[in-house]
């Protein structure tokens, strides 16, 4: 069966520092990966997706960017972390019918 | 463009009563995807129901109940006698097409059960 793998479930930044979410995908090949960020109290936006290695499309001009440097993996960067970078980022992958299953997500606090 | 509202912000209601969650949407397109999604308090998003646009028929799973109209442009969600543990965020979600990466969210419901 697959599963999806998101961490670190928690993680408290300082604004101007780097950033490094990691998402992993077990159990199929060739998987669209999907980032989505929830602010509180809000609905998801999404952020990238990618449909294989190295294709990136970008969703919304921001601080942040992604990439896909293998089959199964997919991670989300930022250079300088900002405070409205602070929230809720879930790892989604997508089946055959057009089902996304996420990631226990990760709670970003930027201070 | 796609759009999804689920104008209830919140519901609370007491444990076995039924409670309705409602979601419209907006599409041009005559191939859709309905999907609505639970998020507990820790988090994750569960997924509950896929719904294509050519498939009018309710679905009932457990308690758990699905009314699509296109006639309304609607895809509500009943809870049959709720639990305290149905108390999450629900989300409806919309996909246009068959091969579209872009799912856009309703705002989603709060729902809490009390006992």
């Amino acid at each position: 069966s697959q599963t999806i793998h998101q961490w670190p479930a928690t993680l408290v930044q300082p604004v101007g520092s780097p950033l490094s979410l990691e998402c992993t995908v077990e159990g199929t090949s060739n998987p669209n990966l999907y980032w989505y960020r929830q602010a509180a109290g809000r609905g998801l936006q999404l952020l990238f997706y990618s449909v294989g290695i190295g294709q990136i499309s970008s969703e919304v001009p921001q601080n942040l960017s992604a990439s896909r440097p293998q089959d199964r993996q997919f991670i989300l960067s930022s250079k300088k972390l900002l405070l409205s970078d602070s929230g809720f980022y879930l790892c989604a992958w997508r089946t055959g019918r057009n089902i996304q299953y996420f990631g226990a997500g990760t709670r970003l606090s930027v201070l | 463009a796609q759009k999804v509202t689920q104008a209830q912000t919140e519901i609370s209601v007491v444990e076995k009563e039924d409670v309705t969650l409602d979601c419209v949407y907006e599409t041009r397109d005559t191939t859709y995807y309905l999907f609505w999604y639970k998020q507990p308090p820790s988090g994750e998003l569960v997924f509950l129901i896929r719904r294509n646009s050519f498939d009018e028929q309710n679905e009932i799973s457990g308690r758990y109940s699905w009314n699509f109209q296109k006639s309304t442009s609607s895809f509500n969600f009943t809870i049959t006698a709720s639990q305290v543990v149905d108390s999450a965020v629900y989300f409806c979600a919309l996909s246009e097409g068959y091969n579209n990466n872009d799912m856009r969210f309703g705002a989603g419901t709060r729902l809490t059960v009390k006992p």
